[in-house]
């Protein structure tokens, strides 16, 4: 988790309502994602970004979208929170260059709930 | 569709036993393989990484083994430790950029003492 935090750390929500989550990252890494997971299911990723500004889509994108201003932050925003949108949400950095190939650093995660 | 299957969904050792966990998966065209260890509540970190060249790598008492051919890996633990109680992920990429991940759903492994 080093170099890679999140906040909030827990939420709870009513349907409806629009949630942004923060990620906030001290690596100076190019690259950013978005990740959700949910039991039964490997993590899936919602949104990626490969530069200030440069974001795209996921497998599942759908309900979500992205921000990404400066290196360091990148937001996630529930426009309408729905109740499927209950998860644990991960996000991950890593540099770039071919050799970096191997490795996301993850965040410690954020605890959604939408009642 | 790529798919990363893993077994067995969980596994209870006693402190101080080895055990082996497995992964076999459909992605192509593969790059790499990663295994992750996940503490409860927490991020998954990462163990090993093996790209198509590799069969085999170790990270402490935690060894990895692919098997191209057979898209077969496995990942052995030896003399287990109660720190080593976690979700352990299997995670195969189709590309270097690293955007094509696909994670199996973990492997729950608790040791007790």
């Amino acid at each position: 988790d080093a170099g890679i935090t999140q906040s909030p750390r827990h939420k709870v929500t009513e349907t409806g309502t629009p949630v942004t989550l923060r990620c906030h990252q001290t690596e100076n890494h190019r690259y950013m994602y978005w990740y959700r997971q949910d039991p039964g299911h490997g993590l899936r990723l919602i949104h990626y970004s490969y530069g200030v500004k440069d974001t795209d889509k996921g497998e599942v994108s759908d309900g979500y979208s992205v921000s990404r201003s400066k290196t360091e932050d990148f937001l996630l925003t529930l426009e309408s929170a729905t109740s499927s949108q209950t998860s644990v949400y991960f996000c991950a950095s890593r540099p770039p260059g071919r050799f970096s190939y191997n490795e996301q650093f993850f965040g410690p995660g954020t605890r959604l709930t939408v009642l | 569709k790529n798919q990363v299957e893993q077994s067995p969904q969980s596994l209870i050792i006693l402190e101080g036993k080895n055990c082996t966990l497995q992964c076999n998966y459909t992605v192509s065209p593969f790059s790499n393989l990663r295994w992750y260890k996940q503490d409860t509540g927490r991020g998954p970190v990462s163990l090993t990484i093996m790209t198509f060249s590799e069969n085999t790598k170790s990270n402490g008492r935690y060894t990895a083994t692919l098997d191209a051919d057979t898209k077969q890996s496995s990942l052995h633990i030896t003399a287990s430790q109660l720190s080593d109680s976690a979700s352990y992920i299997c995670v195969v990429s189709a590309d270097f950029g690293n955007e094509k991940l696909t994670f199996g759903t973990g492997t729950r492994l608790t040791i007790i003492p």
